[in-house]
């Protein structure tokens, strides 16, 4: 069965130090995979997804992931964060029935210090 | 383009009062439909999903039901509420043969 694990469940750095969240998926099949961003008291936004195509996916607002298939990995990074990127952190891997169900990761919360 | 609502945005409601959260998507046609559930803290649960017009399936069994009367409306029901029903419901829809979801603003439900 398919499952994604979220390494972290708060990652704190400084405001211009890199961003890294941590995702591990598991998947018999070639998986989709997604990223998304909560901010407080809204719905989940999509910020890039793999589909099969490049490994290295480039997103909005400076966020990029790449997959690795011997990792089972899609961290997602971006070089230089913004106070305006604290928020939380949602990867996702497709499920394998009809439904077209996503099976999300448990979340990870980016604290952004001045 | 796709537009994706909810209603009501906030909720206030006793515990064994019945409960009616509505999604509605426009833009689109045979979509896939989901609810969600945050409770504080917490990841998302799916509760239900639909992939047609009158098709629900339930993931979690509870006191929650959902419906599909229109293509693009979801409805999410209750008969009576319990404290645990507290938490943060999004609804979200795809299209068809597509795994990328898309999410309404949400609901926040405190039953007290």
């Amino acid at each position: 069965a398919q499952s994604v694990t979220q390494l972290g469940s708060h990652v704190s750095v400084s405001e211009g130090a890199l961003v890294l969240l941590r995702c591990n998926y598991s998947s018999s099949v070639p998986p989709y995979l997604f990223w998304y961003v909560q901010y407080p008291n809204q719905g989940l936004q999509l910020l890039l997804k793999y589909t099969s195509a490049a490994t290295l996916v480039k997103g909005i607002n400076g966020f990029e992931a790449e997959f690795k298939k011997s990792e089972t990995s899609f961290h997602l990074t971006k070089p230089s964060a913004h106070m305006s990127d604290a928020a939380e952190y949602f990867c996702a891997v497709s499920g394998m029935d009809s439904s077209y169900k996503l099976i999300f990761g448990s979340g990870t919360r980016l604290l952004v210090r001045p | 383009s796709q537009t994706i609502h909810q209603w009501p945005a906030t909720l206030v409601q006793p515990v064994g009062s019945p409960l009616s959260l509505e999604c509605t998507v426009e833009g689109t046609s045979n979509p896939n439909l989901y609810w969600y559930r945050q409770a504080a803290g917490r990841g998302l649960q799916l509760l239900f999903y639909s992939v047609g017009i009158g098709q629900i399936s339930s993931e979690v069994p509870q006191n929650l039901s959902a419906s599909r009367p229109q293509d693009r409306q979801f409805i999410l029901s209750s008969k009576k509420l319990l404290l645990s029903d507290s938490g943060f419901y999004l609804c979200a829809w795809s299209r068809g043969l597509s795994y990328e979801q898309y999410f309404g603003p949400g609901t926040r439900l405190t039953v007290t």
